[in-house]
């Protein structure tokens, strides 16, 4: 069956340093990859798309890579600020338009 | 942007009651709706797909009869939980894929609806 795994463990780090949250996934051959954040209570925001052809995407101080040979994506957030601790999903598209999320990543970014 | 509103956020009822959540596209048409579930500490579960004036096509494992979905137009999709058990509090999101977009491009979604069945 088609797997997404994403650290599951919480990840804390001090502000400014960078954050690299892990995304694998088996038994798919994705066109592209999907980011999103997710705040408690609250909806999935999209943050960045990955193709399949694109190595990285940078988005301010986001950066994504996917590397499809290894089966995984890796997400970083560069000078990380309290404001960005939340939850990190990625997604992969499923059968149709709709997505299978991975369980998300809880980023916590202390001052 | 496009801005996906769902409603109400927060319901709790009783056992035994039938709660409609309702999700709206705000500011663009929306052929296809997408209902999922997340209990605590989960990812989110497709629950169904819903399409413009015709039937939701459910995921398995998830009772059409219990979870009754209407897409009657192209910005109002319904998600109705009938005879709510204690079982069925969640977290319930929708979202919306924009008519005419590209496949890959991102779905829009609702804040989702907090359901807690006593």
């Amino acid at each position: 069956s088609q797997k997404i795994e994403q650290n599951s463990e919480a990840l804390n780090i001090q502000e400014g340093k960078t954050a690299t949250l892990t995304c694998n996934y088996t038994n798919y051959s994705p066109a592209y990859l999907q980011w999103y954040r997710q705040d408690p209570g609250r909806g999935p925001v999209f943050l960045l798309l990955i193709r399949e052809n694109e190595k990285e995407k940078r988005k301010e101080r986001l950066k994504v890579t996917f590397d499809t040979t290894l089966k995984q994506s890796l997400f970083h957030i560069t000078a990380s600020q309290p404001a960005d601790s939340a939850t990190y999903l990625c997604a992969l598209k499923l059968s149709g338009y709709a997505l299978n999320f991975g369980k998300g990543t809880s980023l916590l970014v202390t001052p | 942007g496009a801005v996906v509103s769902q409603h109400p956020s927060w319901v709790i009822c009783k056992s035994g009651t039938s709660v409609k959540i309702e999700c709206r596209s705000l500011d663009f048409q929306a052929t296809t709706m997408f209902w999922y579930r997340q209990f605590p500490k989960q990812s989110l579960m497709l629950m169904a797909t819903s399409n413009e004036g015709s039937k939701a096509t459910y995921e398995q494992g998830v009772e059409k009869d219990k979870f009754l979905i209407n897409h009657a137009s192209l910005t109002l999709s319904t998600l109705t939980v009938t005879s709510a058990h204690p079982e069925d509090s969640s977290f319930y999101i929708c979202s919306a894929r924009e008519a005419g977009a590209y496949s890959n491009q991102p779905q829009h979604f609702g804040d989702g609806t907090r359901l807690s069945i006593l």
